[in-house]
């Protein structure tokens, strides 16, 4: 099974704090997601990617920004946080082939829980 | 837009009694992939079982669902609830079977096994 790991487990950060979530796939994936999960949303796409320099948007890009920098390594930005981006954030990858389709399970990692005072 | 429903929220059930968890969804695409994630308390989504094939069952796990593009349906199913079984459940869409790479996600359903 994919092997996805995410840092920090859990962070804290106040209002209009800067935080960067960390997203690393040892499985040589070509897709990498974020998503947050709250309570009576269930998971929701922020942005995504196929590759190295690349980033796709999500259902709910707003107060995010990602980049990914290489295959493996994806990264969630939150450049000034808000109460309201306190929620789990999940990292998946998937080995889906842009244009062409195949094997396109999601992996997740465990989970950041961010909490912003 | 690509969407999925699940309409129940929350399910409380009895061990040993059936599971149906509804899913229906709405694309465009004619050809799409139908995917039950499963999540325990605590831990992240794993796959529970998916499918592409039309009226084909498949199974995993004690679980099972068939997908129905006629009535854009991929119910889940269990014949005997078991206390392990208490999770939250997604139902999951890939419209162009990974050529998007992306993935619509339903609300889930927050299931609770009761002795």
């Amino acid at each position: 099974e994919a092997a996805v790991t995410q840092s920090p487990r859990n962070k804290v950060t106040v209002t209009g704090g800067n935080v960067t979530l960390s997203c690393r796939q040892t499985n040589s994936h070509n897709y990498m997601y974020w998503y947050r999960q709250d309570t009576g949303h269930g998971l929701r796409l922020i942005h995504y990617s196929y590759g190295a320099g690349n980033l796709q948007i999500g259902d709910v890009p707003d107060g995010y920004k990602a980049t990914r920098t290489t295959q493996e390594d994806f990264f969630l930005l939150l450049e000034l946080a808000s109460p309201s981006q306190t929620s789990l954030y999940f990292c998946a990858s998937s080995d889906a082939v842009r244009d062409w389709g195949g094997e396109d399970t999601q992996y997740f990692g465990p989970g950041t829980r961010l909490l912003v005072l | 837009g690509d969407s999925v429903t699940q309409t129940e929220g929350l399910v409380t059930l009895t061990e040993g009694l059936p599971v149906m968890l509804n899913c229906t969804y709405q694309t465009i695409y004619s050809n799409p992939f139908l995917f039950w994630y499963v999540q325990h308390l605590n831990e992240s989504p794993r796959l529970l079982l998916k499918s592409f094939t039309d009226n084909k069952r498949t199974e995993h796990q004690g679980f099972h669902a068939t997908l129905h593009k006629s009535s854009s349906s991929f119910h889940l199913q269990k014949s005997s609830a078991q206390l392990s079984d208490s999770a939250l459940y997604y139902c999951a869409l890939s419209p162009t079977g990974g050529l998007s790479g992306k993935l619509t996600f339903g609300e889930g359903t927050q299931v609770t096994v009761i002795s």
